[in-house]
């Protein structure tokens, strides 16, 4: 069964630093992968996603995401944040026949201070 | 505004109490999902269900079931709650895998969640 790696729990940092969020899945087969964001109290919001072609994904609010085949990872980052990006970030990778299921890592709270 | 919607959004149960989450997407999506949020565990799936009349287990099925009896509902029902059922529950949809216009579209639309919380 797949699964996902989050490596941080959580991630400080202060406003206008660049961050990384890092993120890895089990398997080497053709996977789907998603970063989403959950702002407090909220549902989850799509950030990116990829599905083929280049492996380096651009997605809302200037997040953007590598895709490694060989080290199965897709890490997420910015290269300055707000105080506004503060949120729970969830990588998730597709798993199943037809890629029909999604399965979420535990999640990264990025705290951004001022 | 399309999108998934559930109800309620908040909920307090007596332990032994039944209810049922009801989650709706205007989308015309074939797949749908009920997923728990945890503290510290991510989202774990539920039951899902990949067309109208069907349903499948999930990693975590125990003490829940579910009906898709419309294509743009699935509902979510607990028989008799229980305080490790305490949790926030969202559903979410998608467009089957496919290539071409359903690849491009492919992903996963989430409702705002159900929090659940049973004493």
């Amino acid at each position: 069964a797949q699964s996902v790696t989050q490596l941080d729990s959580q991630v400080p940092v202060f406003e206008e630093a660049p961050v990384e969020l890092r993120c890895n899945y089990s398997s080497s087969v053709s996977v789907y992968l998603f970063w989403y964001v959950q702002y407090p109290n909220q549902g989850l919001q799509l950030l990116l996603k990829y599905l083929s072609g280049s492996t380096l994904v651009k997605g809302i609010n200037g997040f953007e995401a590598e895709f490694n085949k060989s080290q199965t990872s897709f890490h997420l980052r910015k290269p300055s944040v707000h105080i506004s990006d503060t949120a729970e970030y969830f990588c998730a990778v597709t798993e199943g026949e037809y890629g029909n299921k999604l399965v979420f890592g535990a999640g990264t709270i990025l705290r951004v201070k001022s | 505004n399309a999108g998934v919607t559930q109800t309620p959004k908040f909920r307090v149960l007596k332990t032994g109490q039944s209810m049922t989450l009801l989650c709706a997407q205007d989308m015309n999506h074939e797949y749908m999902y009920w997923y728990r949020q945890d503290p510290g565990m991510g989202l774990r799936l539920i039951h899902y269900s990949v067309g109208e009349g069907t349903t499948a287990k999930g990693e975590v099925p125990d003490g829940y079931n579910v009906s898709r009896l419309k294509k743009q509902n699935f509902l979510l029902g607990l028989e008799s709650a229980a305080p490790s059922q305490t949790s926030v529950y969202f559903c979410a949809s998608s467009f089957p895998f496919g290539t071409g216009a359903f690849l491009r579209d492919y992903g996963y639309t989430f409702g705002s969640g159900t929090r659940l919380t049973v004493v």
